[in-house]
């Protein structure tokens, strides 16, 4: 079965500062992995996602991640974070031989932007 | 529509007394999700749906969770005698097919045992 960890639980940045938010996973094969958002009392919207191909994947609002895979990572990147950007921020992976396809979600990063 | 329409947005139970969630997925959309998430922000997945069909329910708690996707009818999470610990935000999520779009969430009930 597949797990994912984000390491950092809370990360604080300044308005117009670059943003990484680390993602790493294990499964034995190239997952699908993804990036969401969760804003205050909201659902999960979809930043991003990577199946396969490209290993740099653009995503809206302008966020990237790029998928290592010696690293067993896909973090998020922004290089200049917005103060509508504090959230929360959730990584997941999706098997490929998952017979249910559910996603396995990690533990979140909650992003505070200073102004 | 476009969205993922989840009822009601808050419930409040009494322990020990049912609870009964709806989600309407978006149309064309077959693959039906619901996760739990926890104060924690843990999100722990309980049911998957294909069509009318449970598709993995692993994650269910059997003896007082059950779930339904009927044809033309919103999908539905029922908890028989609610217990303090399962309050939490329920999501349901559809994909025409997850491999491929991700999912789409709704925005959640928020389930509160008194």
């Amino acid at each position: 079965a597949q797990s994912v960890t984000q390491p950092d639980i809370h990360i604080t940045v300044s308005e117009g500062a670059s943003l990484e938010l680390r993602c790493n996973y294990s499964y034995g094969a190239t997952p699908y992995l993804f990036w969401y958002v969760q804003s205050p009392g909201q659902g999960l919207q979809l930043l991003l996602k990577y199946f396969s191909g490209d290993t740099l994947v653009q995503g809206i609002k302008g966020f990237e991640a790029e998928f290592k895979r010696s690293q067993s990572s896909f973090n998020l990147r922004k290089p200049s974070v917005h103060w509508s950007d504090a959230a929360e921020y959730f990584c997941a992976v999706g098997a490929r031989d998952n017979y249910g396809q559910n996603f396995v979600f990690g533990p979140g990063t909650r992003l505070s932007v200073l102004p | 529509g476009e969205e993922v329409a989840q009822t009601p947005k808050h419930l409040v139970r009494g322990e020990g007394q049912k609870a009964k969630l709806y989600c309407a997925p978006i149309k064309g959309h077959s693959y039906v999700f619901w996760y739990q998430q926890v104060l924690k922000n843990e999100f722990k997945f309980l049911i998957s749906f294909q069509n009318e069909n449970v598709f993995d329910e692993t994650g269910m708690p059997k003896e007082r969770f059950s779930a339904k996707c009927l044809p033309n009818s919103p999908c539905s999470l029922e908890i028989q005698a609610t217990k303090l610990e399962d309050s939490a935000v329920y999501f349901c999520a559809s994909s025409p097919s997850p491999e491929v779009y991700g999912y789409t969430f709704g925005s959640g009930t928020r389930l509160t045992v008194v």
